[in-house]
């Protein structure tokens, strides 16, 4: 059964600092997604990192992924208010080939305080 | 533009009654799945659909049922047997290895 373990699950940053979220996964996957969600709102896709090594930025995001340590990190610079949200990781349980299914991590709700 | 729309957005229930929240896609994407989200929780698959008139159970199928009728819908049935409706569904459909889209989401209450 594949599992999902984001940390931390909650993290109060002050605005300019740099952090980073974890998630770790129990079986093999090649494909990782980092989605954002608002309150009330739906899921915004912030990444997708296919392969082993990959790594994506996006203004002040940015996504690794090392396959063999099954980690993914999301990594936080310079923070900023807007960025307060819920990061969720997500791993794609790819069954013979075929494109599977998602499965959650428990998401970590950053608030980015002045 | 494409996309998955979802409706209704708010959605009350009484006990004992059977309600259906809608998932339409223009995407033509082959895959389609359920997800329930309950407050500070992740997101947990009810049902995924990989091609019409076929689906399979997800990791919290109880008190729920779909259909796949169509590649673009896939309805969610709550039935009376879920004795704790109360949360936001999102529906989403996915195309191979180009990620997966989520509708805007229902929320449901029990009343």
């Amino acid at each position: 059964e594949l599992k999902v373990e984001q940390n931390p699950l909650f993290l109060s940053m002050q605005e300019g600092k740099n952090y980073t979220i974890y998630c770790n996964y129990s079986t093999t996957s090649d494909r990782l997604y980092w989605y954002r969600q608002d309150p009330g709102k739906s899921l915004e896709s912030l990444f997708v990192l296919l392969s082993n090594g990959a790594v994506k930025q996006e203004g002040r995001l940015m996504a690794s992924l090392d396959t063999k340590a099954r980690l993914s990190t999301l990594h936080i610079t310079a923070a900023v208010h807007d960025l307060s949200a819920t990061y969720f990781c997500a791993v794609d349980m790819v069954d013979g080939g075929s494109q599977g299914n998602l499965i959650f991590g428990k998401g970590t709700k950053l608030s980015v305080k002045p | 533009d494409g996309g998955i729309t979802q409706s209704p957005k708010y959605l009350f229930r009484k006990e004992g009654q059977n309600v259906t929240l809608s998932c339409e896609q223009n995407l033509n994407h082959d895959a389609m799945y359920w997800y329930r989200q309950d407050p500070g929780q992740g997101l947990r698959l009810i049902y995924y659909s990989q091609i019409v008139n076929d689906f399979q159970k997800g990791d919290i199928a109880e008190g729920y049922s779909v259909s796949r009728e169509k590649k673009e819908s896939f309805p969610l049935t709550v039935t009376s047997a879920q004795k704790n409706p109360t949360a936001f569904y999102l529906c989403a459909s996915s195309y191979r290895q180009r990620g997966y889209t989520f509708g805007s989401g229902t929320r449901l209450t029990v009343v």
